[in-house]
């Protein structure tokens, strides 16, 4: 039921992109991202509701394939903020839990 | 600063006892979240609660157990600790139904168990 992100790591210089994928094998109601940098509480980014809406937060959007179960985030033009570990976190339409994902640790160096 | 507040933010104790973790939710949200996350791994549900009932319950071990009081906070029961315990536990809390809005979490309870 846990939702599967990857890739597991991701290492960029400032500036450049990345793609962090979701998928789960259940039909989704929504689909949550959270940043956690060490140490701190995960941080909300945004949520998608609806299939194939995209939704922005500064420079970072993502898709929700709903039916694919799968969501994307998209970080363009990396900043050393966005460094962190990233979680998508999704609920089914017949649950309210919201289980996260296995994560993505991502480093961003200058 | 989230408005999440848990208590105790660190806790070191013995195999076999047992503590109680604290979550005062923010002002007006109804549901509260328990999560536990070991060193390094992810965040794995425990069990939810919205205006004082249990909504929806994750792999919760039958050692642990939570409840949701008339002033909406929260407490998260954890008995004949193991060192496998040994985490960090947060609280979230929402408005209503998770598919109407975002997370708040509190800094997280860490739990050391000797």
């Amino acid at each position: 039921q846990q939702p599967v992100q990857s890739p597991q790591a991701v290492i960029l210089r400032e500036g450049e992109d990345a793609v962090i994928n979701c998928s789960s094998s259940k039909a989704l109601y929504s689909v949550h991202w959270y940043r956690q940098k060490h140490g701190e509480a995960p941080v909300f980014l945004m949520i998608l509701l609806k299939g194939g809406e995209q939704k922005g937060h500064e420079k970072i959007s993502a898709s929700f394939n709903e039916k694919k179960q799968q969501s994307s985030l998209y970080l363009t033009a990396s900043q050393l903020s966005y460094s962190g570990t990233y979680f998508c976190g999704t609920e089914s339409r017949d649950t309210d839990k919201l289980i996260f994902g296995t994560g993505t640790r991502l480093q961003v160096f200058p | 600063d989230s408005g999440v507040t848990q208590t105790p933010k660190h806790l070191i104790t013995a195999t076999g006892q047992r503590v109680t973790l604290r979550c005062s939710p923010r002002s007006g949200d109804l549901s509260v979240y328990w999560y536990q996350q070991s060193l390094d791994q992810g965040l794995q549900f425990l069990i939810q609660y919205y205006n004082g009932e249990e909504r929806a319950k994750g792999n919760i071990l039958e050692r642990f157990s939570a409840q949701q009081f008339p002033d909406l906070h929260s407490e998260l029961n954890l008995s004949s600790l193991e060192l496998g315990d040994s985490a960090l536990y947060f609280c979230a809390s929402t408005g209503g139904g998770v598919g109407t809005g975002e997370l708040f979490f509190g800094e997280g309870s860490r739990l050391t168990v000797l």
